[in-house]
């Protein structure tokens, strides 16, 4: 069984640009999370999309903002690119909506703006 | 305000013996608990949890526990093993009663590193 796939694994932007990313979640999970991890910092939850719809954000600005597509597939977009937007970027599905024993992650898409 | 907290960046622990992890946390409103493990290039992947109800739960050679009065929880892993080398991540998560869950709130991580 395919794991949760991200793509691409890297990215190098400009401040200013935007930027797509992109998620596969496990055949048969409804439920993707997007999570930013920044240099020194833990997680820090982005998303939450289940069955085509979103259903809750952390604390972050309009800029990042994202979609799940019929197939459960998902991206994310961050308009405007900042300098401080640099980090890791993983994305996680589970089987069931908010079931967070479930997730599975992603190996992540490395984000540099520069 | 960082809601939950790793504050040992790192640790050292010999093959064979006990590796403890902590973390803290300020919101009561948590009541779920769980710990992560993520090797380089990797996602995390999950280890094992806690619900706010228990104070220990176990799983072979890994036991989490949990202190609600102290917001504290544990990880304990016995016997240490060099696969065990990873960047462990405890994160918590409120459940509402609407049913679903918010995202889960992490801590940064410690880095346990098992010496031969």
């Amino acid at each position: 069984e395919a794991g949760v796939t991200q793509s691409p694994t890297h990215l190098i932007k400009t401040r200013g640009q935007q930027a797509t990313l992109r998620c596969s979640p496990i055949s048969g999970h409804t439920s993707v999370y997007w999570y930013q991890q920044a240099l020194g910092l833990g997680l820090q939850f982005l998303l939450w999309y289940d069955e085509g719809e979103e259903r809750n954000r952390g604390n972050f600005p309009p800029r990042f903002s994202g979609r799940q597509f019929p197939n459960y597939s998902s991206e994310l977009n961050v308009n405007a690119l900042e300098l401080e937007d640099s980090a890791l970027y993983l994305c996680a599905s589970s089987l069931e909506m908010g079931i967070t024993d479930g997730y599975t992650f992603g190996s992540g898409t490395r984000l540099t703006v520069v | 305000d960082q809601q939950v907290k790793q504050n040992s960046p790192s640790l050292s622990v010999q093959e064979g013996r006990i590796s403890i992890l902590n973390c803290d946390y300020t919101n009561s409103m948590f009541d779920y608990f769980l710990w992560y493990k993520k090797y380089p290039a990797e996602g995390p992947t999950f280890l094992i949890s806690i619900s706010s109800i228990k104070d220990k739960n176990e799983d072979g050679r890994f036991t989490v526990f949990l202190n609600k009065s102290a917001k504290h929880l544990s990880l304990h892993i016995v016997p240490s093993q060099p696969g065990d080398s990873a960047v462990y991540f405890c994160a918590a998560r409120i459940e509402y009663s609407g049913g679903g869950a918010d995202g889960l709130t992490f801590g940064k991580g410690t880095h346990l590193i098992i010496q031969p």
